[in-house]
């Protein structure tokens, strides 16, 4: 089943502006991870939060969990063009098995 | 950092036929990899688990005869998409455990598979 779902569904924003994704899931979980990914291709992994962790930040990323909400956020700040791409919450329940969320489009503006 | 190549990046097969796609680990040993399905502008959906030495484990719904995977070696899995159909059509994306180090999944670029 679905776990993650991801809002918004798109968002657009002009360069230098912050992005927040928002990730909602419905189990426990080990740990979530933010992936992004390009049109046609495949994922890169940005950042993974533990479930006893509660913030992390990686270069312009901010990754908050809220085991009690079983929700994530994902901040990009100072938004670039080179940002527009589909960012993807996913969650380990066990066995390094990801259930994927749906989604985010981000388009940053130039 | 760790490397995972998938070959064919893209494959075009008529109904009926069956096509391979690899995965490769290309400096890491990965005794489990996962295979992924992904429709246009749509998530990624866990089709199964693929375990060095052993048979893979299916995810609810998908059809193990029809989605063949062999992981021979701890570097190589392979799935085979027998007797394909244009519903197969998709973005087939395979991912390799790391068992050892920083214990992450890293995903190879992906093979859009296109059955007319």
């Amino acid at each position: 089943s679905q776990q993650g779902e991801e809002d918004p569904q798109a968002l657009s924003i002009q360069e230098g502006e912050n992005a927040t994704m928002n990730c909602s899931y419905k189990t426990s979980i080990n740990n979530l991870q933010w992936y992004r990914q390009n049109s046609g291709r495949g994922l890169v992994h940005l950042i993974l939060i533990r479930s006893n962790e509660r913030e992390k930040h990686s270069g312009r990323l901010r990754v908050t969990l809220d085991t009690s909400k079983k929700s994530s956020s994902l901040l990009i700040t100072a938004s670039r063009a080179a940002d527009t791409a589909s960012y993807f919450c996913a969650t380990d329940r066990s066995n390094y098995k990801l259930t994927f969320g749906k989604g985010t489009l981000l388009t940053v503006n130039p | 950092g760790a490397v995972v190549s998938q070959h064919p990046s893209w494959v075009i097969c008529k109904s009926g036929t069956s096509v391979k796609i690899e995965c490769r680990s290309l400096d890491f040993q990965a005794t489990t990899m996962f295979w992924y399905r992904q429709f246009p502008k749509q998530s990624l959906m866990l089709m199964a688990t693929s375990n060095e030495g052993s048979k893979a484990t299916y995810e609810q719904g998908v059809e193990k005869d029809k989605f063949l995977i062999n992981h021979a070696s701890l570097t190589l899995s392979t799935l085979t998409v027998t007797s394909a159909h244009p519903e197969d059509s998709s973005f087939y994306i395979c991912s390799a455990y790391r068992t050892s180090g920083s214990h992450e999944q890293y995903f190879g670029p992906g093979t859009r598979l296109t059955v007319t």
